[in-house]
């Protein structure tokens, strides 16, 4: 059974750019969320998606935004790059019910410079 | 707002003893709680997940318990080996979300 793939595993990106981050759920796993992990912030949520529909939301300004597609595959845009952007961005997934377990990918590693 | 505490944010032992890693979490609300190691510049791999209803989990030689009521959990490590050595994190799972512990660096000296 396939786990999740995050696809690019790395990234340089330049100040102003966007970028765009991808996520493949284990097969039947239909809840997708998104985590952003920095040295000094630690792992902090981003969002949430299930079944195309976005269930929760985390506190990051709107240049971060995302979807889910009719297969439950997954995509992360952040628009006009920051230096402080520069992180392991994660995707976790779940069947979706609540009380289940998330796994998760290997993590895709932005940089801005 | 859940906040989730782990002590200690480091911890370097010889290899064969048994250990004991601390979550705390403020809200007992939760779904559930799970482990995670995380090796470094890599993913996150799960370890134990616990339900809300549940009281502890084993597998192979982790152990992890739940008190929802005085709201803490523990990872027991038994018999630890240097590829162990990895940096542990708790996680509750909230509103289709994860709140994070800051984690425990762990190091297994051989």
């Amino acid at each position: 059974k396939a786990g999740v793939t995050q696809t690019p595993r790395y990234l340089i990106k330049t100040r102003g750019q966007q970028v765009t981050l991808s996520c493949s759920p284990i097969s039947g796993h239909r809840s997708v969320s998104w985590y952003q992990q920095t040295p000094g912030q630690g792992l902090q949520f981003l969002f949430e998606y299930f079944s195309e529909t976005q269930r929760n939301k985390g506190n990051f300004p709107g240049r971060f935004s995302g979807r889910q597609f009719s297969n439950s595959r997954s995509e992360m845009n952040v628009s006009t790059l920051e230096l402080g952007d520069s992180a392991l961005y994660l995707c976790a997934t779940s069947p979706g019910s609540a009380n289940t377990e998330a796994f998760f990918g290997q993590g895709t590693r932005l940089t801005v410079v | 707002k859940q906040e989730v505490t782990q002590i200690p944010a480091a911890l370097s032992v010889p290899e064969g003893e048994n250990l004991v890693l601390n979550c705390s979490f403020t809200d007992s609300a939760i779904y559930n709680l799970q482990w995670f190691r995380q090796d470094p510049g890599k993913g996150l791999t799960s370890l134990l997940l616990i339900q809300s209803s549940q009281r502890e989990q084993t597998s192979g030689r982790l152990n992890a318990s739940l008190d929802k009521s005085s709201g803490r959990s523990t990872l027991y490590i038994a018999a630890s080996q240097p590829g162990d050595s990895a940096t542990y994190l708790c996680a509750v799972d909230s509103n289709y979300q994860l709140i994070w512990g800051a984690g425990t660096k762990l190091i297994i000296k051989p």
